[in-house]
């Protein structure tokens, strides 16, 4: 069975510019989860959508990031403008309702 | 808001012997609490978790208690593999969906 997808896996960019990180979930679930996980900070949530509905954005840091769920096999976590201190790990998430969440393997985002 | 304690940090066991990671919550009201593993360069992946109406759950050398009088609950591997070095981490939540998260354990298993 395919996992939550992310990509890329990989993002480097400079300061200021935008970054879209793209998430598909499993089919069939109807949560998806964005995280962000950091040295100090740990796994943080930042959004959580349920049927395609953000249900709580109260972890997302600031204006600058915004989430997307235009349909139910696909999310986008938007940063712009980007921030060196955005640099850190995002993942997403997907779940059936209220069932345990399964990952994906993240997307490593650097910005210098 | 809930806060979740993990203790220790880094854990060292010889093969074959058994390793026990706590965490202890904050929200008497949590009543979900799954354990993660995570290898290097990979998402969590769910190993276990225990619902607050059971004291403890079991699934091969993988075994969780919770007391939540206490609240505390802890993650038990026994006969360690290799294999099963990696970082794990608690977490506590009311609905399984807003999950907070332990800061990790960072598990070796020496052969």
């Amino acid at each position: 069975d395919a996992g939550v997808i992310q990509s890329p896996r990989h993002e480097v960019t400079e300061m200021g510019q935008e970054v879209t990180l793209r998430c598909k979930p499993i089919s069939g679930h109807n949560s998806l989860f964005w995280y962000r996980q950091t040295m100090m900070r740990g796994l943080e949530l930042l959004i959580y959508f349920n049927n395609n509905v953000p249900i709580d954005d109260s972890g997302m840091p600031e204006d600058r990031f915004s989430a997307k769920m235009p349909n139910a096999s696909f999310s986008t976590l938007k940063i712009q403008p980007s921030e060196p201190r955005d640099s850190a790990v995002y993942f997403c998430a997907s779940s059936p309702l209220g069932q345990p969440q399964h990952f994906g393997d993240g997307t490593r985002l650097s910005i210098l | 808001g809930e806060n979740v304690e993990q203790h220790p940090s880094t854990l060292s066991v010889q093969e074959g012997d058994s390793a026990v990671i706590k965490c202890t919550y904050s929200d008497s009201a949590s009543n979900y609490f799954p354990w993660y593993k995570q290898e290097l360069g990979k998402g969590p992946q769910l190993i276990i978790d225990i619902r607050s109406n059971v004291g403890e759950k079991k699934d091969q050398r993988i075994a969780v208690t919770l007391n939540k009088t206490a609240k505390h609950f802890s993650l038990h591997i026994t006969e360690t593999q290799p294999e099963d070095s990696a970082v794990y981490f608690c977490a506590a939540s009311m609905t399984a969906r807003q999950l907070t998260f332990g800061s990790g354990t960072q598990l070796t298993v020496l052969p």
